[in-house]
Parts: C-alpha cells; sequence; structure tokens
C-alpha cells in the first residue's frame, strides 16, 4: 500500500467538536504535511512537521509526529462548517520526493 | 501573487485526439510539478521538475504522456493520443526550494 494513509476515511462531527485524522507511512521521511482541499479546488498547506520533531501548532491545529510508529495526527479544535474538505497528509522522502495518502473527508455540521 | 494558474479549467475531447494542459507556476519558485487525482488511485505524482529540468517522470504512466518545461513560467503536460482511462483531474503545484506546495485549481479531463 502506498505511503500516507490516512486514518478514517471519513469523518463526521458536530461544530465545536474536536476532530482528529491520523496518517500512517511506511518509509524514512524528511518531514511530513498536511494539506486540506475544498471541493473542486486544488490542495492547500497547512502545516509542514519535520522529522525531528514531534508536535506542532497553528491556530486551531495541532500536529503530532511518531517517527517509531511511523504515524502522525492532525487535530482541528473547536471545528466549524467552513472546516468541511477533505485532509491529505503527504510523507517528503529522500529526492524531495512527495507521496500524498487518499485523505480523509471531513463533515462538520452546523 | 495570483498563485499557480492552469488551464483550461475543464476539457472534454473525444478519444484519440491530443490533450494539453498548461500550467504558470508563481513566480520565483524553482520547483513544478503535476499530479493526477482519481477516485480510484487517489493523487498521483506523474513529473516534477527543478529549475525546468525533469527530476523524476517515474510517474509518467505511459509514452503517450509527456511534459515539458521550456522556461520558468510556463509548463504543459500533453497526452497523445488521449483515451477513457485518462480522465482525471490533472494539477499543477509549484514550490520554492522544497518548501511546502502551492497547488493550482487544476484541470478537469474528461476522455470520452
Amino acid at each position: 500500500s502506498q505511503q500516507g494513509e490516512e486514518d478514517p476515511q471519513a469523518l463526521s462531527i458536530q461544530e465545536g467538536e474536536n476532530a482528529t485524522m491520523n496518517c500512517s507511512y511506511k518509509t524514512s521521511i524528511n518531514n511530513l504535511q498536511w494539506y486540506r482541499q475544498n471541493s473542486g479546488r486544488g490542495l492547500v498547506h497547512l502545516i509542514l512537521i519535520r522529522s525531528n520533531e514531534r508536535e506542532k501548532h497553528s491556530g486551531r491545529l495541532r500536529v503530532t509526529l511518531d517517527t517509531s510508529k511511523k504515524s502522525s495526527s492532525l487535530l482541528i479544535t473547536a471545528s466549524r462548517a467552513a472546516d468541511t474538505a477533505s485532509y491529505f497528509c503527504a510523507v517528503e522522502t529522500s529526492g524531495s520526493r512527495l507521496t500524498f495518502g487518499e485523505g480523509t473527508q471531513l463533515t462538520v455540521n452546523p | 501573487d495570483a498563485g499557480v494558474i492552469q488551464s483550461p479549467r475543464h476539457e472534454v475531447t473525444e478519444m484519440g485526439q491530443e490533450v494539453t494542459l498548461r500550467c504558470k507556476p508563481i513566480s520565483g519558485h524553482n520547483s513544478l510539478f503535476w499530479y493526477r487525482q482519481t477516485m480510484m488511485r487517489g493523487l498521483e505524482l506523474l513529473i516534477y521538475f527543478n529549475n525546468n529540468v525533469p527530476i523524476d517522470d517515474s510517474g509518467m504512466p505511459e509514452d503517450r504522456f509527456s511534459a515539458k518545461m521550456p522556461n520558468a513560467s510556463f509548463s504543459t503536460l500533453k497526452i497523445q493520443p488521449s483515451e477513457p482511462r485518462d480522465s482525471a483531474v490533472y494539477f499543477c503545484a509549484s514550490s520554492l526550494h522544497n518548501s511546502p506546495l502551492h497547488f493550482g485549481n487544476g484541470t478537469r479531463l474528461t476522455v470520452t
């Protein structure tokens, strides 16, 4: 299976709740990135965490990285209806190749 | 900055026709990537360029696909001849010195 597999495939929550998405990968990485994609649009970069970092915050986003387990999680706190989108993790391996997972479809209900 | 600009936004063509997708990266970015997105296969890297030179084209599915970057501000992805299984959304993205990617809004290709 490919690098950067997200879990769950789909997540539906109520506004105000937290959303957690997970990503697993298979090989050594330089960094791991999370992107967001609204329907019919291109991907937008959210946050990057390097292989020597364990946790990173950006506004309502919190990303963790566990290189021993080859996994990462993205937490969106106090979700809003506007957070509804697909979220992708991407791993950068040697040669600067960025490989994306299949994404988690997040639906935030008002 | 206008971001990465792709054209056309939609392309409908018949099997066997040549298709050319175009991309203008963000000014000053030195890396350019072509991705293809389908429901079945997700996002696949087709090819990427660094300083206008193709670095990795291992994702190009067949010889029917070719990509060029004649200068720092323009790239094309060509499919000749096109087939129905090429139907997908094709994204171009650019970056500066391996920083995060900036994506265009894609070209939705339908081959009938």
